[in-house]
Order: structure tokens, then sequence, then C-alpha cells
């Protein structure tokens, strides 16, 4: 079955610093989403990565916080900027494949803690 | 965000019993809808998907849609204790280039 990988797995980061995580799939994917989950949460959506241009944020987020790229159909990546504790999450990357139904699939997260 | 909202939680069967878990959302657009299943430290995976009016089946899960009312329901038949996870309900206006919407997620419990 296709495969989404995702890294880092977990990270600790200190205030103020940014990170970057990275998602690679081995088929190809209609649509590529990031999403966040905080502690006891449930999944809020970031914004939509657009192969080739600037991704597609939902309300509340902004591309200077969490900018995204997806120079090509099978990879992506998000970026936390200016992390603070408040950025303690797990962030998802979730895709739609090409073959089969318009289902999403997650990758098995980064789990990020800022200090 | 899209508005999904689902049965406050958490919920408790004893095993065998039927877990009745609910959802409702905002956005009269929508056309697909998914259960899916999150396990503790896990990613959520998907366990159903329903895109009409009425039942569907697949073992001892049961998935109900009813768009005028904005709903849709999973029922978990002979509860086991590994069905204990959070669920969470999804929506999407569904086709290409369309965003899925999670629920508030509810966490079943089954007692054995």
């Amino acid at each position: 079955s296709a495969v989404i990988s995702q890294k880092p797995s977990r990270d600790i980061c200190q205030r103020g610093t940014s990170l970057t995580i990275q998602c690679q799939v081995d088929s190809q994917v209609t649509m590529m989403f990031w999403y966040r989950q905080q502690p006891g949460q449930s999944l809020t959506l970031i914004a939509t990565a657009n192969q080739g241009s600037e991704a597609t944020y939902e309300s509340g987020f902004v591309i200077d916080k969490f900018p995204i790229s997806r120079p090509n159909l099978t990879f992506s990546t998000l970026t936390v900027s200016n992390m603070s504790p408040e950025d303690s999450s797990i962030y998802l990357c979730s895709v739609v494949w090409v073959r089969g139904a318009n289902v999403l699939t997650f990758g098995a997260g980064s789990r990020l803690t800022v200090l | 965000q899209k508005e999904v909202e689902q049965n406050s939680g958490p919920l408790s069967v004893p095993e065998g019993a039927i877990a009745s878990l609910n959802c409702t959302y905002s956005d009269r657009v929508s056309q697909s809808f998914f259960w899916y299943r999150q396990y503790s430290g896990k990613s959520p995976e998907l366990i159903m998907s329903i895109y009409s009016n009425g039942d569907k089946e697949d073992g001892r899960f049961t998935a109900q849609l009813n768009k005028a009312s904005q709903y849709v329901s999973l029922l978990i038949r002979d509860s086991q204790p590994s069905d204990s996870a959070t669920y969470l309900c999804a929506v999407s206006r569904g086709g290409a280039g369309n965003q899925f919407y999670f629920g508030t997620g509810t966490s079943l419990t089954v007692i054995p």
C-alpha cells in the first residue's frame, strides 16, 4: 500500500526557533493537507499545500507563521516559525491518493514540544 | 473551519453492547462524510465513509446519514475492548480540491 513518510517524528525545540517538517509520499496524490492536533484536542486544518503555488490557509493561520512548500506532487514541507510553547502539538501531513476513493490518509505525525 | 460537532464524551459501554456516536455539521453543501478512529498516540485511520442518505454497513459498523437534518452517526455493534479509541467525524464538500473538516471527537471505552 502507498506510504506517507513524515519527519521528524518528534522534536523538542526552544522558544523563538523554527522547525521544518517534511512529508514524502510514494504515490501520486491529488491533495496534500497539513493538520494540527493540540493535546487532547481534535484535528484542525492549517492549510492545503498546492503544488507549485502558495498554500491555501484556513482562518487563523498565516503564511508568516506556517510557511508551506510543495515543489512537486509527492513532497511538502511545513515550517513552524518563531515557536512558542503554544505551538506544542502534533502536526500531521495528510493526502488524498490519485488511485482510490476520495478519502483522507494520514502520516504518522510529528510531535513537537516547545520549551 | 466548517463546524462539525460530536456528542460529548467520554462514552463507556460494556463489551458486547452497541455504541452510538453522533455528529452534526453546519455546511449544507457537504457531500462526503467519514468516521475515523484514533488510538492513543496514533494517527487517525478511516473506518467508514458514507455519501448517500440512509445506512451503510461494514461488519460491526453501521454509518447513518441524514442530509436534511445534517446528521451522521456511527453504530458499533458487539463492542470489543479493541474498539476503545477516539472516534472522529469528518465532512467534505467532495470532489477534487475540497478540504476535510473534523469534529471534536468522542472518546469511547469498552469495558470488558
